[in-house]
């Protein structure tokens, strides 16, 4: 099946630093969101962004809807241990079935 | 706060056998999704529901897998025969479209 493609594919980073990873898709989709998934979990809704060029806080985090409205990119602010986790893109088309289609992921190791 | 509801958390079964898995969405959702993720991947989506209607099955195995929501409220989806490559994340999730989707904590599958 179709998924996006997310960059980096993993992080290493010191407790402390900021974090940015970005999500790119060949189509055109009027929403984006971004998950956070910990190990034998199910994803967790972080950020939902619905308008191009849009940009969106949810605490540390900041998520961006690109002008092209084919790529996202979310920041991470001051990482703590707990941001830990493999970080989802979503894509969503508002026609048809307003199916999601996810990106590969990005796995985020915090060292303390 | 409102959850997706899914069981069970995790399912061990022997190739050949028959496995289901069962769904509860958030109260008022019209759109469920069943999705699989395969470790180290991000969620592919098997099966889309607008109510008691499938919307989208292009991905979903019909020769082993079905999915019904007979009352348009919570869902079923059947392995039968499961095979080794089965063996993966089930996740469910729902939606009021075209608003973000929330997801389940999953099923995870082994199938040995």
């Amino acid at each position: 099946g179709q998924q996006l493609n997310q960059s980096p594919q993993s992080m290493f980073i010191q407790e402390g630093e900021d974090v940015s990873m970005n999500c790119t898709s060949s189509s055109i989709f009027n929403t984006w969101l971004w998950y956070k998934q910990d190990p034998g979990e199910g994803p967790v809704l972080l950020i939902a962004l619905y308008k191009a060029g849009e940009l969106t806080s949810n605490g540390r985090l900041t998520a961006q809807f690109g002008i092209t409205r084919k790529d996202s990119f979310l920041n991470i602010s001051a990482s703590i241990p707990s941001d830990v986790g493999i970080y989802f893109c979503a894509g969503q088309r508002t026609s048809g079935t307003y199916k999601y289609i996810f990106g590969t992921g990005t796995r985020l190791k915090v060292l303390a | 706060e409102a959850e997706v509801a899914q069981s069970p958390r995790y399912k061990i079964t022997e190739k050949s056998q028959a496995v289901a898995f069962w769904c509860d969405p958030i109260s008022g959702h019209a759109t469920l999704y069943w999705y699989r993720q395969i470790l180290g991947q991000g969620p592919e989506l098997l099966v889309q529901f607008q109510d008691e209607s499938v919307v989208d099955d292009s991905q979903l195995p019909k020769d082993r897998f079905s999915a019904e929501r007979l009352k348009g409220v919570d869902s079923t989806l059947k392995i039968q025969p499961a095979e080794l490559g089965d063996s993966a994340m089930y996740l469910c999730a729902s939606s009021h479209p075209p608003s973000e989707a929330f997801f389940g904590q999953g099923t995870r599958l082994t199938v040995v």
